[in-house]
């Protein structure tokens, strides 16, 4: 079992709408969990993190986190065409180490 | 410019040839870490550094060599290059006193041919 894993993808969802993404981890002890954006052959830039229960929001995005069902998603309200990329959940192990899911393709539609 | 910078931007070599990839970082960050994107499988790790000096094994680390004799530099080598090596390479630091997550570098897409 992979220590991240997300939604397969790719999602599209049309403009303004909300897209969902979804993220299981294993390792029941992470205390940190990050979700990074990716634009095409670019390189990752972290968009939120989240360390405790319960929702995130910062402008149009949402985390939530639930370290029960050792679940993190995302949500991105009022998409926008910008908005368009590959979301990968990252997750804190031990150290300073970050195991990041496969990732998940987001395309929205104009 | 203060920052994460990789070099070279884009690389193509032949397989057996020995190729570094450079990484420098401008913030005196403690941690630095290299690693590779497939498609498919996402960014794995490569090696890892939690200071000058000290390095360590991550999740593939085989075929690659790590040195960091400076906390601003932290070259990757490929001894004998592979075509499974072909991908794109990301370098990454992070501070420990007050970690917000990686701050990445902008990639190094290399070509074994």
């Amino acid at each position: 079992q992979k220590e991240v894993e997300q939604n397969s993808g790719p999602l599209s969802v049309p403009e303004g709408a909300i897209a969902s993404l979804n993220c299981t981890y294993s390792d029941r002890g992470s205390q940190s969990f990050f979700w990074y954006r990716q634009y095409s052959g670019k390189s990752p830039e972290l968009i939120m993190s989240i360390y405790s229960n319960g929702d995130k929001e910062d402008g149009r995005f949402t985390a939530q986190l639930n370290k029960a069902s050792q679940y993190v998603s995302l949500l991105i309200r009022d998409s926008q065409p910008s908005d368009s990329a590959t979301y990968l959940c990252a997750v804190k192990t031990n150290d300073y180490k970050l195991s990041f899911g496969a990732g998940t393709t987001v395309t929205v539609r104009a | 410019d203060a920052g994460i910078t990789q070099s070279p931007r884009y690389k193509i070599t032949e397989t057996g040839r020995q190729v570094t990839l450079m990484c420098h970082q401008t913030w005196s960050h403690s941690y630095m870490f290299w690693y590779r994107q497939d498609l498919g499988h996402g960014l794995r790790l490569i090696y890892y550094s939690a200071a000058a000096d000290i390095t360590d094994k991550g999740e593939v680390p085989d075929g690659y060599v790590v040195s960091r004799s400076k906390t601003e530099n932290f070259p990757l080598t490929l001894e004998s290059a592979t075509r499974s090596q072909t991908s794109v390479y990301f370098c990454a630091s992070s501070e420990s006193r007050q970690w917000y997550g990686y701050t990445f570098g902008s990639g190094t897409r290399l070509t074994v041919v």
